[in-house]
């Protein structure tokens, strides 16, 4: 399975944009990129996915090189709403079988 | 629609009591995931249904954990004889079933955190 490395933790503050960077080398042929984001108590929730070059929808960009080794959330000017844990999951629907690992996570927090 | 739902939200048990933790997944979602989160930690798969069936369960950490899903819809995770180091948040999340090969994209319920005195 790829092992995925994230920041433990980001400090940014209101209005900024913020990139957070997983690197995931031994990335396989068919394994997709996705973000996740969770809240103090809360289950994550789905942010966005991509497979190559650059993914954007109404919260985030996802900018993934050529190579595929890394990838990079981009949240455009964050609020105090956005602090939270941000995960990496690198995998693939593979038969019947979900080859899904997750990051440690990167604790943003947004300063006022 | 209802979300995923978790039961009990928190469980206080004794070291080498069995425990069930329930999961009832988003109506029509045919895949459904634990993982475990210990403090500060990460998400710790644990084990993908498809429907009823667990063709991946590589990540019980022990036999001494189980899980069942029935009529496709609910499933149970079982700890028997709890240890400490089992206390964290046990997360169950579901998908839709979809083609393609991108993972779908999983709806967490909010948990039930364990604890193993």
């Amino acid at each position: 399975l790829a092992k995925t490395t994230q920041p433990i933790s980001m400090d940014s503050y209101e209005g900024q944009e913020v990139n957070i960077t997983c690197s995931h080398n031994n990335i396989a042929t068919n394994d997709y990129i996705t973000w996740y984001q969770q809240f103090p108590s809360q289950g994550p929730r789905f942010i966005i996915q991509g497979y190559k070059t650059k993914v954007t929808n109404e919260v985030a960009s996802l900018f993934i090189p050529a190579d595929r080794k890394s990838s990079t959330l981009s949240l455009p000017r964050v609020s105090l709403s956005d602090t939270a844990v941000y995960y990496c999951l690198v995998g693939v629907l593979s038969g019947s079988a979900r080859q899904l690992t997750f990051g440690s996570g990167t604790q943003l927090t947004v300063l006022p | 629609g209802a979300g995923v739902s978790q039961s009990p939200s928190n469980k206080v048990t004794e070291k080498g009591k069995d425990v069930e933790l329930r999961c009832d997944p988003i109506s029509g979602h045919t895949a459904l995931y634990w993982y475990r989160q210990s403090l500060g930690q990460g998400l710790e798969f644990l084990i993908y249904f498809q429907g009823n069936s667990a063709p991946d369960k590589s990540g019980l950490p022990s036999d001494r954990f189980s899980a069942e899903r029935t009529g496709g819809s609910v499933s149970t995770l079982t700890i028997q004889r709890t240890q400490q180091e089992d206390s964290a948040v046990y997360l169950c999340a579901s998908s839709p079933r979809t083609s393609g090969r991108a993972p779908d994209t999983q709806y967490f319920g909010p948990g039930t955190r364990l604890t193993v005195l």
